[in-house]
C-alpha cells in the first residue's frame, strides 16, 4: 500500500515549457486535491475532484489544467510555465465526509 | 466561509520543556479541526483531528489539542519536546457541510527545538 504518490519529485523548467505532474493514490479515495505550498502562505488548493469525472477550481487555478484520469490518478498540467509557478506542489486524497486528507510527497518545481 | 489564524509563525522552546502552537478559526459551520505536520523536505502527515467527538483530541507522538468554542481555539500541546518534534506544524479547518470537504490551511508555525 503505497499511499499517494507524485512524479516528478524535482523538476525545472524554462518560461512558456509545459508539463505535467502525475498523482495516483491506491487508497480507493473518491476525493483528489492539488495543492501549492509557498513560503510564508501555507498551502493552498489549485484545483479539486469530489469524484471521478468531476473537477472544480480551488483557490488559485489560473495557469493551471487537471483531469481525473480514472478513480486512481488526478494530473496537474502547466500549460505555459511561469517563474510566479514556482512553488512546491502537493497532492492528496481523502474518502468522502471524513475530510482528512492523505498527502503525497511533494514535488519542488523551479521555473526560470 | 472558513478561516484559521497561527498566532506564531516560529516557536522554540529547549528539548524536554512543554510545547504550545497556537491556533484560532472561524466557520460558519460546526468545523472539523486538525493538525498536519511536515519534516524538512517531506509531505504532511496527519497528528490528529476533531470532528465533534471529544474535545480533548489526543494525537500521534504524543500531541494533543483542545477545542474551545467559546474562544474559537484549536491550540496543540506537548507536555516534553524532544529532538525529533523540529518540523513546520499546520492548523487546518474544514467546512462540515456535506460535501465540502475542502481544507483551510493556516499559514504554519516553525517549531524549533534547543538541545
Amino acid at each position: 500500500n503505497a499511499g499517494v504518490t507524485q512524479t516528478p519529485k524535482f523538476q525545472v523548467l524554462k518560461t512558456g515549457q509545459s508539463m505535467t505532474l502525475q498523482c495516483a493514490q491506491d487508497m480507493n479515495h473518491n476525493s483528489m486535491y492539488w495543492y501549492r505550498q509557498d513560503p510564508g502562505m501555507g498551502l493552498r488548493l489549485i484545483y479539486y475532484s469530489a469524484s471521478e469525472g468531476t473537477t472544480d477550481k480551488g483557490e488559485v487555478p489560473n495557469g493551471y489544467n487537471v483531469s481525473r484520469l480514472n478513480k486512481r490518478e488526478f494530473s496537474l498540467r502547466l500549460e505555459s510555465a511561469a517563474p510566479s509557478q514556482t512553488s512546491v506542489y502537493f497532492c492528496a486524497s481523502s474518502i468522502p465526509l471524513l475530510y482528512e486528507q492523505y498527502f503525497g510527497p511533494g514535488t519542488r518545481l523551479t521555473v526560470t | 466561509a472558513q478561516s484559521v489564524t497561527q498566532l506564531d509563525s516560529h516557536v522554540s522552546v529547549s528539548e524536554g520543556t512543554p510545547v504550545l502552537l497556537r491556533c484560532n478559526y472561524s466557520s460558519s459551520y460546526s468545523p472539523s479541526l486538525f493538525w498536519y505536520v511536515q519534516h524538512p523536505n517531506k509531505g504532511l502527515q496527519l497528528l490528529l483531528k476533531y470532528t465533534s467527538a471529544a474535545t480533548l483530541v489526543k494525537g500521534i507522538n504524543g500531541f494533543e489539542a483542545e477545542f474551545k468554542k467559546s474562544e474559537t481555539s484549536f491550540h496543540l500541546t506537548k507536555p516534553s519536546a524532544h529532538m525529533s518534534d523540529a518540523a513546520e506544524y499546520f492548523c487546518v479547518v474544514s467546512g462540515a457541510n456535506f460535501g465540502n470537504e475542502k481544507l483551510t490551511f493556516g499559514t504554519g508555525t516553525r517549531l524549533t527545538i534547543i538541545p
